[in-house]
Order: structure tokens, then sequence, then C-alpha cells
């Protein structure tokens, strides 16, 4: 089945820094990409997603980019303010042919002021 | 709120307990999914309804568990006979035909 690699599992920087997450993932036929943000007790919120036709995407502060040659996609958030402190996954649908997906484990994001 | 809703939020319960979980999707989604999510790791698949036929279960399902989504609305999960390896936070996520899938809150069950 798919294995979605994360890294790195904590990112700490200053207010005002970019911060990049980078996933790897390992069923070639995979076509949809999408991140989440989740706060402290709360649910997984899309933030953004990609699909396998697109290189790169982007909205406003926040963009992704997919290599389907290396199988690897990466989160980008510039400006980074103190409310982009939470854990952000990755995770790539497998095709299983139901649209489930697998997830990475989570970066947690520390945006320092 | 027009998002998906989760019931209960919290739930504390003692070994050998049977639990029950709802869940509420999106109105117009007819795709219905119920994850696991415990501390530190992203959330697992365990279950996938299209409107009211279960058409996929991870292999993390055993047979203590059960779901249902009987009018294909509303889902439920139940747990029987709960063991302390159940704790976890389970996540229920409605889509459309696209493949974007939406989270609730989740329930966070504790089992002593």
């Amino acid at each position: 089945g798919e294995n979605v690699e994360q890294h790195p599992s904590t990112l700490s920087v200053q207010e005002g820094d970019s911060a990049v997450i980078k996933c790897t993932y390992s069923d070639s036929a995979s076509n949809y990409f999408p991140w989440y943000k989740q706060e402290l007790g709360k649910g997984p919120q899309l933030i953004i997603d990609i699909r396998s036709n697109v290189g790169e995407k982007k909205d406003q502060r926040i963009a992704v980019t997919l290599n389907k040659t290396a199988k690897h996609f990466s989160l980008h958030i510039t400006e980074t303010q103190p409310e982009d402190s939470a854990v952000y996954f990755c995770a790539a649908n497998p095709l299983s042919g139901y649209s489930t997906l697998t997830f990475g484990k989570g970066t947690m994001l520390l945006v320092s002021p | 709120d027009t998002g998906v809703s989760q019931d209960p939020r919290h739930k504390i319960t003692k070994r050998g307990q049977n639990v029950t979980f709802r869940c509420d999707p999106i109105s117009e989604h007819n795709r219905l999914y119920w994850y696991r999510q415990t501390l530190g790791q992203g959330p697992e698949f365990l279950t996938y309804f299209q409107n009211e036929a279960q058409l996929e279960k991870s292999r993390l399902l055993s047979d203590r568990f059960s779901a249902e989504r009987p009018k294909g609305s509303f889902s439920t999960l139940e747990i029987q006979r709960t063991e302390q390896g159940d704790s976890a936070m389970y996540l229920c996520a409605s889509s459309s035909l696209s493949e974007t899938q939406y989270f609730g809150p989740g329930t966070r069950l504790l089992v002593l």
C-alpha cells in the first residue's frame, strides 16, 4: 500500500520567516495530495491541495509543489505568523479506488514572535 | 454551521464497555470516512461509505468495530468490549465525488 514520509517532525521559525515541510510517497499511481493543519483538540483542516496534473499551486502565503518523477511534494509557508503554529499533515490518495487518504506523521510548526 | 459534526466530543469508558459515536457529514456529501488518530501520529483510515454502502474497511478495523450508515446520511461507529489500546481520537470526514475530504472535530475516547 501507499507509504507517506514527512519531514521534519518539528520546525521552529521566527515570525516572518518561511517554513518548508517535505513529504515523499511510494505509490506512483497516487494523484491527489492535500495538506491539513491541525490545532490542539481539533480535527484536521484542509489548507491546500494539489493534483498530479499540476506542478505548483499557491494560495496567498501558502504554496505546494509536486514532483511526480521524484514522488515528493512540499508545503511552503511565507511570512509566518504565530497563528500558523500547529501540526501540519501531508497526505496522498493511493488510488485504491475509493479515495482514501494515507497521511504522514505530521510536522509541529512553532512560530515565535 | 454546515461542517461535519461529531458526537460526543469526549468519551471516557471502562475497559470492556461498548461505545458508539455519531458523525453527521456535510449535507450534500455522499462519501463518508472514519479515521483513527493516536497521539503524535497522522490519521489512519478505518472505513469508507458511499451513500449507505460500506465499500472499504482497513485491516485496523477489528471485529470489535462496526460502522453503519443506514440511510446514507449520518453514520455510527461502535466499538464493542473496549480495550485500553482503543484510546484515540476518532475522526469522521466527508466528501462529494471529488477527493477533497473535510474533517469533523473528532471524538476523543479514553478507555480506563
